[in-house]
């Protein structure tokens, strides 16, 4: 069956330029995770999702980052003024209990 | 939260050798144990878990061994493959929430 898919898979952005990343899960997943994966590094918790109720979103690393699930199906990423730190891929990952399958990743390079 | 140690950081073994990889883990309320392969460009895959009441789990190469008491649980691959040269990643779960290890850099020589 399809995977979890991810769009854009390459960004690039101008520094200060506003961002949105979509997350498409595997149907009928009610976990969604959101991860940030620096080079060379694992990858980092930001936000989780229960259907549309985001439940915890303790790694997020500034208030211009926002995370919606709206239907609790696509869930979009958000940056907002991005900044050369925030240069990154974007992992995002369903699952049912504890099984957790990952998207392609968006690569975001903020310039 | 959770402190998650990963070793060794790399690993370079001779193809058919055997490679181990262990991680430790603070968080006794963490119950389930998956392990990640990620190869260069690659989104992490799911190869092996383990919940919490198993001691020991294996797929074919591949197991997974937990010793709850002292919070570690580790990786064993047999007879290695150049295939299996990639980036591995233990992340106990706990609350809702997969903590990372930083990560073993797997290299197997042909």
């Amino acid at each position: 069956g399809a995977g979890v898919s991810q769009s854009p898979r390459y960004k690039v952005a101008k520094r200060g330029q506003d961002v949105a990343l979509r997350c498409d899960p595997i149907s009928g997943h009610v976990s969604l995770f959101w991860y940030q994966q620096a080079l060379g590094q694992g990858p980092e918790f930001l936000t989780y999702f229960q259907n549309e109720a985001q439940l915890d979103k303790s790694g997020l690393p500034s208030d211009r980052f926002f995370a919606e699930r709206p239907e609790g199906s696509v869930s979009t990423l958000k940056i907002q003024r991005t900044q050369q730190e925030d240069s990154a891929v974007y992992l995002c990952a369903s699952s049912n209990v504890d099984e957790q399958y990952f998207g392609p990743g968006t690569r975001l390079t903020v310039t | 939260g959770e402190n998650v140690e990963q070793h060794p950081s790399t690993l370079s073994v001779q193809e058919g050798d055997s490679a181990v990889i262990k991680c430790t883990y603070s968080d006794s309320a963490s119950n389930y144990f998956p392990w990640y392969k990620q190869e260069l460009g690659k989104r992490p895959q799911l190869i092996i878990d383990i919940r919490s009441n198993v001691g020991e789990k294996k797929d074919q190469r591949i197991a997974v061994t937990l010793n709850k008491t002292a919070k570690h649980f580790s990786l064993h691959i047999t007879e290695t493959q150049p295939e299996d040269s990639a980036v591995y990643f233990c992340a106990p779960y706990n609350f809702n929430k997969f903590y990372f290890g930083s990560g073993t850099k797997l290299n197997v020589k042909p």
